[in-house]
Order: C-alpha cells, then structure tokens, then sequence
C-alpha cells in the first residue's frame, strides 16, 4: 500500500517560521510535491523535490530525504495569507506519472 | 504553467441523474488527472487520462460511475454518473509540469 502522513493542524504568529512534515511509504517514488490550497479555492503548487536536500523558493523551502522517506515544508516570516491547507504529493512513477497527496496539514497563523 | 479552464465551476443537481465535467488546457499536455476532494479532506486521485487510450482507474473508482473522455491533447470530460449525496464533492482536474497543476475545481452538491 501506500500512506502519506501530515501533522492535522499547525498553528504559528506572523513572522515565525513554522515546518510542517511529511512522511510518506509508496513504491515508485519519483518525487516530492507541496501545494496551497486556501478554503474555497484549487490546490496551487509551491515547490518540488527531485533530489535529495534543499529547495529554496522565496519565503518557502522544502526539504527532502529518500533514505528516510521524509520531507518537509519550511515556511519563513510567516503572514496571514499564509492561512490555508498544505497538501504533500508525491509523483509516483510506474509507467506513466501520478500524483498521490498526503492527509494535509490546516496551518492557521495568528496576529 | 498551463492555463487550465474547468467548468461548471459549481452545480446542484437531483439524485440519479449525471454531470459532466469539462477541462480544457492551454497547450498540449500528455496526461491529465482528475481529483476528488471531499469537504475537510485530501485530494483522492480518480483516474489518469491519456489522450488515445482508455483511462486509467484508481482503486475504488471505476468506468460505469466516472466515465472519462480524452479526445485530443487540450481536453477531457469526467461524468460523474447516476448521482447520490455521497458524490457531493469538489472535482478538481489537473495537468502535469514540475507539479500538479490544477483547474479552478466543480463544486457538485447532489440533493
């Protein structure tokens, strides 16, 4: 089978940095996905992992390990837009590409 | 990224009866994916569709419930098909590049 697992909610202030963990067992692991997705609207994509490390996109990283099945999402200075669902997905190959999301992590930042 | 278009956007509809669904991307794309999102959950994957063959259907879900339609490299159809409250749901189409990248999603309620 396979499982991605969030932490359920997460709750920071503006500007801390808050981290939100992924770990995930599936076959034919391709990569690791992040995506947003505020109440009422679609999933939009933040950041990807091919390799191993550390992906640096503005305010947000994402860190991947494969040996220990694990990533995470590294949000800085956190705003209160920052309020909304974030979804790990991993691509899995096995012929053709498929992504399958992780349980979501509801990050809610206080004033 | 492409631009993905989804309509309806939302619907109401009568038990037993179908909806189909439109997806249409603004370049050619290999294989799109269409999701579902129960209120407060993940994304589930439905199926993946290739443009020329039949689609590929997850665990759970199959042809006579979602019927898929891939016609060219720009556009498919999902039918969400004889209708019951359990299908009230955000269908969410979405098309492959680093990430997912989805459509603005159907809201589906079923009375």
């Amino acid at each position: 089978g396979q499982s991605l697992e969030q932490p359920s909610e997460v709750t920071a202030v503006e500007g801390a940095i808050v981290q939100i963990n992924c770990t995930y067992q599936t076959s034919g692991f391709y990569g690791l996905s992040w995506y947003q997705q505020h109440d009422g609207g679609a999933p939009t994509f933040l950041s990807y992992n091919g390799l191993d490390g550390l992906e640096e996109t503005g305010r947000f990283s994402s860190f991947l390990s494969r040996s220990d099945s694990y990533g995470y999402l590294l949000l800085q200075e956190l705003q209160m837009k920052d309020s909304a669902s974030y979804f790990c997905a991993v691509t899995k190959s096995s012929g053709t590409y498929k992504y399958i999301f992780g349980t979501g992590t509801r990050l809610k930042v206080l004033a | 990224s492409a631009v993905i278009s989804q309509k309806p956007s939302r619907d109401i509809c009568q038990r037993g009866t179908s909806l189909t669904i439109q997806c249409q991307v603004d370049s050619q794309v290999t294989m799109m994916f269409w999701y579902r999102q129960q209120p407060g959950q993940s994304l589930t994957l439905i199926a993946t569709a290739n443009q020329g063959s039949e689609a590929t259907y997850e665990s759970g879900f199959v042809i006579d419930k979602f019927p898929i339609s891939r016609p060219n490299l720009t556009f498919s159809t999902l039918t969400v098909s004889n209708m019951s409250p359990e299908d009230s749901s955000i269908y969410l189409c979405s098309v492959e590049g680093q990430g997912a990248f989805f459509g603005q999603g159907t809201r589906l309620t079923v009375v």
